[in-house]
């Protein structure tokens, strides 16, 4: 089945360390993007890539990496320069451009202790 | 700025009810895309509806239909006969440059 998968499903870290979120798609996509997203805050982009080799930041990219390596993957290292990093994390992707409907991940739970 | 808001924050209704989830948007944009997303409890968005700006035509699909008026900034969405499997957070969301933007998304209960 062809879809985007997210690992592991909950992740959890001690405060200061790095930690990398897996997000793989075997949609053929383009593009592929980073959402965090806080209790009511709605979805916020981390970071997003047009295609590989090339990546943009987003609205609160700050204390977070990614590369674009394979078209398939693109993993997020949160940093232990993000402030807050609990949250939950959803990784997206699409054909390319702002008209094309976003197909998402199930999503990561990353708890910081 | 492109905004999208999304007043009601939570909402409430007993099955079989009818119930609109309001969706008001800011733009500079000509041409855009709004969009609708459901993330029930398992927490993955599942895409709803894509409307360019050009088509204001009203869309309806089962028991949701979408209501876009351009004079308004609004994309309204209608859940007729509502059920409880409809509980979820509902997004409506608008292009900007090269990508997307959320609103803060509507949660709904529908109470059996």
């Amino acid at each position: 089945d062809g879809g985007i998968t997210q690992s592991p499903k909950y992740l959890f870290r001690k405060e200061g360390q790095n930690v990398t979120l897996s997000c793989e798609q075997n949609l053929n996509h383009d593009a592929m993007y980073w959402y965090r997203q806080d209790p009511g805050q709605g979805l916020r982009l981390i970071y997003y890539s047009q295609i590989v080799n090339d990546f943009q930041k987003g609205d609160i990219a700050e204390g977070y990496s990614v590369s674009r390596e394979k078209k398939e993957s693109f993993p997020l290292t949160v940093t232990s320069a993000q402030k807050n990093p609990t949250a939950f994390y959803l990784c997206a992707s699409n054909r390319g451009g702002n008209h094309n409907e976003q197909f998402f991940g199930p999503g990561t739970r990353l708890t910081v202790l | 700025a492109q905004k999208v808001t999304q007043a009601q924050t939570e909402i409430s209704v007993v099955e079989k009810e009818d119930v609109t989830l309001d969706c008001v948007y800011e733009t500079r944009d000509t041409t855009y895309y709004l969009f609708w997303y459901k993330q029930p409890p398992s927490g993955e968005l599942v895409f709803l509806i894509r409307r360019n700006s050009f088509d204001e035509q009203n869309e309806i699909s089962g028991r949701y239909s979408w209501n876009f008026q351009k004079s308004t900034s609004s994309f309204n969405f209608t859940i007729t006969a509502s059920q409880v499997v409809d509980s979820a957070v509902y997004f409506c969301a608008l292009s900007r440059d090269d990508k997307i933007i959320f609103g803060k998304g509507t949660r709904l209960h529908i109470l059996p």
